[in-house]
């Protein structure tokens, strides 16, 4: 089954840092660009940053930019989120999300089940 | 950034009926976008993308329409299963935004 895990969430104090990780399995990882998507509590859904199967394009939510650094690799399988200099307003759940191409249509059709990020003193 | 003005808010409905929810564009976005389901406590799950393309297991009753800047999500006939809350996503241009949700409930 294809699937994505996310881990790395947790508490954490204004101004400090946390890395989210996403294992990705029973796909050809390293075809698909990825995404991660946030939800704060009772609110919507929010894109955050892509990036490309080589990781030769990268973007940002303007709210994370600067702050926030999206990477991945292909040979683990794992796409990463860096989040630095933390702020209350970035509590969420962070979804990791898989990108793909239907000729020249772009859509994010797998989701994994989100891990809670929680930005507390 | 693109603003997607997704309407309505809410929506209270009956088994059987037919649902139209409606994702405005503040610019031309093609048909650069999708229609996403969410349950609670739940992720996600993509029902439509390039507008009218029916994503692999999702039931026909779910249809997507327009181009540009409007934009238009139809259920024809509510299941049980169906209620939940629906945002359309545009994948036009960075930033990605999502429209405010449309959460629909049992009348």
């Amino acid at each position: 089954e294809v699937q994505l895990v996310e881990s790395g969430g947790g508490l954490v104090q204004p101004g400090g840092s946390l890395r989210l990780s996403c294992a990705a399995s029973e796909f050809t990882f390293s075809s698909h660009s990825m995404n991660w998507v946030r939800q704060a509590p009772g609110k919507g859904l929010e894109w955050v940053s892509y990036i490309s199967s080589g990781s030769s394009s990268i973007a940002y939510a303007d709210s994370v930019k600067g702050r926030f650094t999206i990477s991945r690799d292909n040979a683990e399988r794992s796409l990463v989120l860096q989040m630095n200099s933390l702020r209350d307003e970035d509590t969420a759940v962070y979804y990791c999300v898989r990108g793909s191409l239907f000729k020249s249509y772009y859509y994010m059709d797998v989701w994994g089940k989100g891990t809670t990020v929680t930005v507390s003193s | 950034a693109i603003q997607m003005t997704q309407s309505p808010s809410s929506l209270s409905a009956s088994v059987g009926d037919r649902v139209t929810i409606t994702c405005r564009a503040s610019q031309d976005i093609r048909n650069d976008l999708g229609w996403y389901q969410q349950k609670p406590g739940k992720a996600p799950k993509l029902l439509i993308y390039a507008t009218y393309s029916l994503q692999s297991g999702v039931p026909s009753r779910f249809s997507g329409s327009g181009s540009g800047t409007d934009f238009t999500l139809t259920i024809s006939s509510l299941q049980p299963e169906d209620f939940a809350t629906y945002y359309c996503l545009q994948d036009f241009s960075y930033p990605y935004t999502f429209g405010q949700g449309t959460k629909l409930e049992i009348k």
